[in-house]
């Protein structure tokens, strides 16, 4: 089992371009999460999805776009990066009950 | 507002000196209340959930202990290997975390 994974792990953008981040887990969960980590600020929530088809807003939203078309899949769009954007992002995954997320090892986004 | 405050922001240990870590929150419709470790680069692995006042959990050195407005991570005889930063979480109804911004430890040979 691969756990959970991230594409890509680094990334450079220049402000105005667009991206997409894949999260990928093999753990048939059932919720995935994605997450942005930031000095000082911890973990903060973007957005989420609770199955197949279905995505809901988190803490901070603005900017980001997500879709789960197949259940093992959830990806992260940017329109429009901004240098606001520049962060660690991070995807998670979990049963939904038992409330354990498993994370993946992240992307380092860069937006100049 | 929603709130989860960790403390020590750091704290540095000779090995084997024990200490604690301390969560407090303010969250309303309380879920959940969960230890992370994150080493350098890598994503956070978990470590406990805990779901009501005086639950404990322990795992190795670790125990996870919680009262209704604060949790405590206690480390006993910490390794060097028990390095890394440790993040405290809540869930709130609904499918909401909250996450503190950590402390980070580091234990000294």
């Amino acid at each position: 089992n691969a756990g959970v994974t991230q594409t890509p792990k680094f990334r450079v953008l220049k402000t105005g371009q667009s991206m997409t981040l894949l999260c990928a887990q093999d753990m048939n969960h059932e919720y995935m999460y994605w997450y942005r980590q930031d000095p000082g600020m911890g973990l903060r929530l973007i957005h989420y999805s609770v199955g197949e088809g279905t995505t809901a807003k988190g803490e901070v939203p603005d900017g980001y776009n997500v879709s789960r078309l197949k259940k093992q899949n959830f990806l992260l769009g940017l329109e429009s990066a901004a240098p606001s954007q520049t962060s660690v992002y991070f995807c998670a995954s979990g049963q939904g009950h038992s409330d354990t997320q498993y994370f993946g090892p992240g992307t380092r986004l860069t937006v100049l | 507002e929603d709130q989860v405050t960790q403390s020590p922001e750091a704290l540095r240990l000779q090995e084997g000196e024990s200490s604690s870590l301390n969560c407090s929150y303010t969250v309303s419709g309380l879920r959940g209340l969960f230890w992370y470790r994150q080493d350098p680069g890598k994503g956070p692995e978990f470590l406990f959930t805990l779901y009501s006042a005086g639950e404990e959990k322990e795992k190795e050195r670790l125990k996870a202990t919680l009262t209704k407005k604060e949790s405590f991570l206690h480390i006993t005889a910490p390794k060097p290997e028990d390095s890394a930063t440790y993040l405290c979480a809540v869930r709130r109804v609904g499918n909401q975390f909250y996450f503190g911004t950590g402390t980070s430890l580091t234990v000294i040979p």
